[in-house]
C-alpha cells in the first residue's frame, strides 16, 4: 500500500500525558498536513510542511502541540499534558508540488480521559 | 467565522436518482475548491476538484460546478448508488496557502 499512513489508529491516554503520532505520507509527495476533526465538524488545519520546512502552523493550536518532519519524510504530531478537549481525530495529508489534491490517512483517533 | 459552509447536514437519496450536494463560501480569494468523501473510521478520500477558471468538472458519475458570482459550488452524482452513501466534505483553497478549509459536511445516506 502506497498510501498515507497513520500510526496508532487509536490512543486513549489519562489526562496529563503526552501522546506523540505518527505520518508517513506518499513517498514522492514533498507536502505534508496536519488536520483535527471533531465530531460533527469538517477536518480543521493545525500545520504544514514542505519538505522538512514547518511554513505554517494554526494559530488554533497551542504551545503544547509540537510538529516535526526531520528529513522531509515522515512526521510526527506530539501533544504534551494532554486535555480531554484535545480527544479528536489527528489526519494527515500528503500532496505533491504538481497536484493541488491532498491524500489523507486514515487518522489517528485519540480519546483522552 | 465559517468561510465554507455546508447548510445541509444530510440528504437522502433513492437508488438511480441524482444526489446534488451543496456549498458555499465567502472569502473571494478562494481559487481551488475540492470535494471529499469520508466513511466512518476513515480518513476522507478526494473525489473531485475545480479551479475557479472553470464552471464545471465532470468525473464519471460526479460533476462539480462552480458559480463564483454566487460564491456557490455543488456535487451531482448521478445515477446515485447505495456505496455512495458517507459524508461528503467541501474544501476551499487558495493558491499560495496550501491549506484546505473544509465545511461541516452533508451525510448522504443512498436508499437501495
Amino acid at each position: 500500500d502506497t498510501g498515507v499512513s497513520q500510526n496508532p489508529r487509536h490512543k486513549i491516554t489519562k489526562r496529563g500525558q503526552n501522546v506523540t503520532f505518527r505520518c508517513d505520507p506518499i513517498s514522492e509527495h514533498n507536502r505534508l498536513y496536519w488536520y483535527r476533526q471533531t465530531l460533527g465538524q469538517g477536518p480543521e488545519f493545525l500545520t504544514y510542511f514542505q519538505n522538512e520546512a514547518q511554513l505554517e502552523k494554526s494559530r488554533l493550536l497551542s504551545d503544547r502541540f509540537s510538529a516535526e518532519r526531520p528529513k522531509g519524510s515522515f512526521s510526527t504530531l506530539e501533544i504534551q499534558r494532554t486535555e480531554q478537549g484535545d480527544s479528536a481525530m489527528y489526519l494527515c495529508a500528503s500532496r505533491s508540488t504538481v497536484n493541488t489534491e491532498a491524500f489523507f490517512g486514515q487518522g489517528t483517533r485519540l480519546t483522552v480521559v | 467565522d465559517q468561510q465554507v459552509k455546508q447548510n445541509s447536514p444530510s440528504l437522502s437519496v433513492q437508488e438511480g436518482r441524482i444526489s446534488i450536494l451543496n456549498c458555499d463560501y465567502t472569502n473571494s480569494m478562494f481559487d481551488y475548491f475540492l470535494w471529499y468523501k469520508k466513511y466512518p473510521a476513515e480518513g476522507p478520500t478526494f473525489l473531485i476538484s475545480i479551479s475557479s477558471i472553470k464552471d464545471k468538472n465532470e468525473d464519471g458519475r460526479f460533476t462539480v460546478f462552480l458559480n463564483k458570482s454566487a460564491k456557490h459550488l455543488s456535487l451531482h452524482i448521478v445515477p446515485s448508488q447505495p456505496g455512495d452513501s458517507a459524508v461528503y466534505f467541501c474544501a476551499a483553497t487558495t493558491s499560495g496557502t496550501y491549506k484546505y478549509i473544509f465545511g461541516t459536511g452533508t451525510r448522504l445516506k443512498v436508499l437501495a
